[in-house]
């Protein structure tokens, strides 16, 4: 176990329709950062987030947003669905923004 | 995209026996890390070598870091039915923001 908590496990939606994903950061980790990963492939880097400040972002459209809370926990928010968006979504939070990062267990998003 | 390529891409091998992978990446790196996923969930973290090593150990993991090459590899000892997971390297440039980008993995089966 990590600390990494995120919420829902599971989540089904349509195409079109708006998500919000959660993530707890480790206690004492300021650093949140967001992976997608496709069934089949490797995570890609969505964002991080460092203090409540965008720190980095990865080839993802605006459709993908997200926050961070002052007591470090984090969203993702994805408008639009599309089919594509079906993945698994991983955050990791670090102690620092260039130190190992601890992942949470995913959401499973499924867009039908 | 993804930086790192695993090699082979699956692996099936008799519990008891050892199980190499291998990843390429193609830019320069900073730290390279291997992580372990069982059935889609969170990634575990497995190991951490810097761009500065050559070789590192973690109980029955052995991790070797060619940065001429621009390869790593991850060698299990006398592997257990419960290593069976996905592998996957991960590398970071070391600026700030710690980007992790991930190779495709290596889907490894230990038989009992």
């Amino acid at each position: 176990e990590t600390g990494v908590t995120q919420s829902p496990t599971h989540l089904i939606k349509t195409r079109g329709q708006q998500v919000t994903l959660r993530c707890s950061s480790q206690s004492g980790h300021n650093t949140v950062s967001w992976y997608q990963q496709a069934l089949g492939q490797g995570p890609q880097f969505i964002f991080q987030y460092y203090r409540e400040e965008e720190n980095g972002r990865g080839n993802f459209p605006p459709r993908f947003s997200g926050l961070q809370f002052p007591n470090y926990s984090s969203e993702l928010n994805v408008n639009a669905l599309e089919l594509d968006d079906s993945a698994l979504y991983l955050c990791a939070s670090s102690l620092e923004a260039d130190n190992e990062q601890f992942f949470g267990p995913g959401t499973r998003l499924t867009v039908l | 995209s993804q930086q790192g390529e695993e090699d082979p891409q699956a692996l099936s091998i008799q519990e008891g026996e050892n199980a190499t992978m291998n990843c390429s990446y193609k830019t320069s790196i900073n730290n390279l890390q291997w992580y372990r996923q069982n059935s889609g969930r969170g990634l575990v973290h497995l190991i951490l070598i810097r761009s500065n090593e050559r070789e590192k150990h973690s109980g029955r993991l052995r991790v070797t870091l060619d940065t001429s090459k621009k390869s790593s590899s991850l060698l299990i000892t006398a592997s257990r039915a419960a290593d069976t997971a996905s592998y996957f390297c991960a590398t970071d440039k070391g600026a700030a923001g710690n980007k992790l980008t991930f190779g495709g993995g290596t889907r490894v089966l230990v038989k009992p």
